[in-house]
């Protein structure tokens, strides 16, 4: 099936530092997604992005966190700075047209803040 | 708020032996669902896609949604040992957005 793929699969940080996650998506989609799974929880739901912008945001989406696309390059998730509570597996998805479609995910970038 | 909750939390079949997964939702206006897996380390698969009630079959798996009894089950047909995976429900609860709510998981160990 259709492909997300996600860079790195695995960044260590410093606490305060900057980090960006990136994402490319399926060619033709144009709804993108971040989602957060802390160890042994369940995934949830940080934000959605289509048309150049933030449709929804949940309130895991804290003010260090911000998302873009530009140019039809990649889809990131930037957390500036980082804190110890934001280690997680993050994971990308991205739909065609949202709604009732498929999201189709990736592999996730496991992050861990020390 | 919807709330998706998942059981078992872990199940173990023999290889051919029927696997049935339930998942239970909190929002009867939830429009659609979905069963995913993960392999240990990789992406999710979508498996099954169901949006009225009644079963929709994809392959092996089978979805069966009962919206007045708030649940969406999955019944895996024959499994095989390449099967063993965590099993997540999702329910869309964003509308146009296509905001998912997940489940725990159920992690599928299928024995030969």
């Amino acid at each position: 099936g259709p492909k997300v793929l996600q860079i790195p699969s695995h960044q260590i940080i410093d606490m305060g530092q900057m980090v960006t996650l990136n994402c490319d998506p399926v060619s033709n989609h144009l709804y993108f997604y971040w989602y957060k799974q802390i160890l042994g929880q369940q995934m949830e739901f940080l934000v959605n992005f289509y048309n150049g912008k933030v449709m929804e945001k949940s309130k895991l989406f804290k003010d260090q966190f911000s998302v873009e696309r530009p140019d039809g390059s990649y889809f990131t998730l930037k957390i500036q700075p980082t804190a110890l509570e934001d280690s997680a597996v993050y994971f990308c998805a991205s739909s065609p047209l949202g709604g009732g479609n498929t999201l189709y995910f990736g592999a996730g970038t496991r992050l861990s803040v020390l | 708020q919807q709330k998706v909750q998942q059981s078992p939390e872990s199940l173990t079949v023999s290889e051919g032996a029927m696997a049935s997964l339930n998942c239970t939702f909190s929002d009867r206006s939830s429009d659609n669902f979905r069963w995913y897996r993960q392999h240990s380390g990789k992406g999710l698969e979508v498996l099954v896609s169901i949006f009225s009630d009644g079963e929709k079959e994809e392959g092996s798996f089978t979805a069966h949604l009962n919206r007045a009894s708030l649940h969406v089950f999955l019944h895996i047909r024959e499994p095989q040992p390449s099967d063993s995976a965590l099993y997540l429900c999702a329910v869309n609860t964003g509308g146009l957005s296509g905001k998912l709510t997940f489940g725990e998981g159920t992690q599928v160990t299928v024995i030969s």
